[in-house]
Formats: C-alpha cells, sequence, structure tokens
C-alpha cells in the first residue's frame, strides 16, 4: 500500500517558473527516489537521494530530504513545456526491497 | 544497456477471461517487480521476484500470480479478469549500486477489460 503523500496533488506554471513539489513517508528510510511519468507510459528515474543526504543536484533538479519531519522536496528550476508529467516520490526502507508511492503530483508547464 | 521491455504494451480482454504479460529486465537485473496503476488507487505494489522466487506481495487476491524465469525475464498472470482490473502494468527491474536499492520501469501494459 501507499506509504506516502504528496502535494501539491497538481501544479499548474508557466515556462520559465520554478516548479516545488513536496512528498512525505511514514516510516525510517534507507533511500528516497523521484520517478517522473509521462501520461500513460512508464516511470522514468530521475534522482535517489540516500537518507544521510540532505540534498542533491542534478541538472535543474534539486532534491532535499528532512528526515526528522520524514519528508523530501523536489525543485525543478527554469521549467519548460516538456516537463509537464506527473511526478512520484518512492521511499525504500532498510528492508530494502519494498518500494513505497507517493500519490504523485501532476505538473503542467504552461507555453 | 536495453532498457525494461514489457509485452504487450495493450490489451483487451473481456471479463471472465485470464491474461498473461510479460516482463524483460534489463541486462544483469535479477529483481523483477509488478505495479498495478489506476487513476483511483495510484500505484499499488503486486509482487516481486527475485532468482525466480517471491521474494515480497502485495495484498492483491490469488487471481494475481507471477512467476520469474531463470533469465530473470517474468510473467504476471490475471485470472477471472473483472472490470476492476483494467489498469496500466508496471514492470520494474532493480539492482543495489553502493548499497542503495534502485528499481528502472518499463513502459507498462495497459489492461482494458471489456
Amino acid at each position: 500500500s501507499q506509504q506516502g503523500e504528496e502535494d501539491p496533488q497538481a501544479l499548474s506554471i508557466q515556462e520559465g517558473e520554478n516548479a516545488t513539489m513536496n512528498c512525505s513517508y511514514k516510516t525510517s528510510i534507507n533511500n528516497l527516489q523521484w520517478y517522473r511519468q509521462n501520461s500513460g507510459r512508464g516511470l522514468v528515474h530521475l534522482i535517489l537521494i540516500r537518507s544521510n543526504e540532505r540534498e542533491k543536484h542534478s541538472g535543474r533538479l534539486r532534491v532535499t530530504l528532512d528526515t526528522s519531519k520524514k519528508s523530501s522536496s523536489l525543485l525543478i528550476t527554469a521549467s519548460r513545456a516538456a516537463d509537464t508529467a506527473s511526478y512520484f516520490c518512492a521511499s525504500t526502507q532498510y528492508n530494502f526491497n519494498k518500494f513505497y508511492f507517493g500519490s504523485g503530483t501532476k505538473l503542467n508547464v504552461k507555453p | 544497456k536495453a532498457g525494461v521491455t514489457q509485452t504487450p504494451r495493450y490489451l483487451i480482454k473481456t471479463r471472465g477471461q485470464q491474461v498473461t504479460l510479460s516482463c524483460s529486465p534489463i541486462s544483469g537485473h535479477r529483481s523483477v517487480s509488478w505495479y498495478q496503476q489506476t487513476p483511483g488507487q495510484g500505484l499499488q505494489f503486486l509482487f516481486e521476484y527475485f532468482s525466480e522466487t517471491q521474494r515480497n506481495k502485495g495484498n492483491f487476491p490469488g487471481r494475481f500470480s507471477g512467476r520469474q524465469f531463470s533469465n530473470s525475464r517474468s510473467e504476471m498472470n490475471v485470472s477471472t479478469l473483472e472490470l476492476g482490473d483494467s489498469a496500466l502494468y508496471l514492470c520494474a527491474s532493480s539492482t543495489t549500486r553502493q548499497g542503495q536499492y534502485e528499481q528502472y520501469f518499463g513502459p507498462g501494459t495497459r489492461l482494458t477489460v471489456t
């Protein structure tokens, strides 16, 4: 069953603006991973942050992790229309072979 | 390296029938997981196979079953299909890198039950 919640559920911004999505989880984690899903397609792995990391960057993506609050955020800077997709966080526990997905944020970037 | 492949990509079945979906993981990955994605329930974990053995199972009825072959390819079977089984079925192959477990997803099989 899902153990994460994401907010907002939907986000609509203009091209060039930044988009921030948040994810909360319920139990101690080994790592947290973010995925993108274009409509009706598979999930694309974006970035992994370990439980002992606080921030990680990859291109226009910046992920933060606050284990004391059991939350993570994904920031997409200078968004593009091609970033329009649903974004999911997935946490893994120390019994690491189970993934727990959040409910996802649907991002719409208007050109 | 080739990614995760799933076949077929689209499938239409009638209520009461059964269906088999196939997944080929990334070369070298020994773990394969299956998920069901619906608008109402989101992404739900079905089961995970590792070295031909089911290692984890989600909360789905026994109509949902799977298996894994010696080459790590996996199949998922749904018997006595119900309308509510209409969903996108995603397969993910997994590896452990530097102590971290990562999953890579296939494009999915869109199953429609009429």
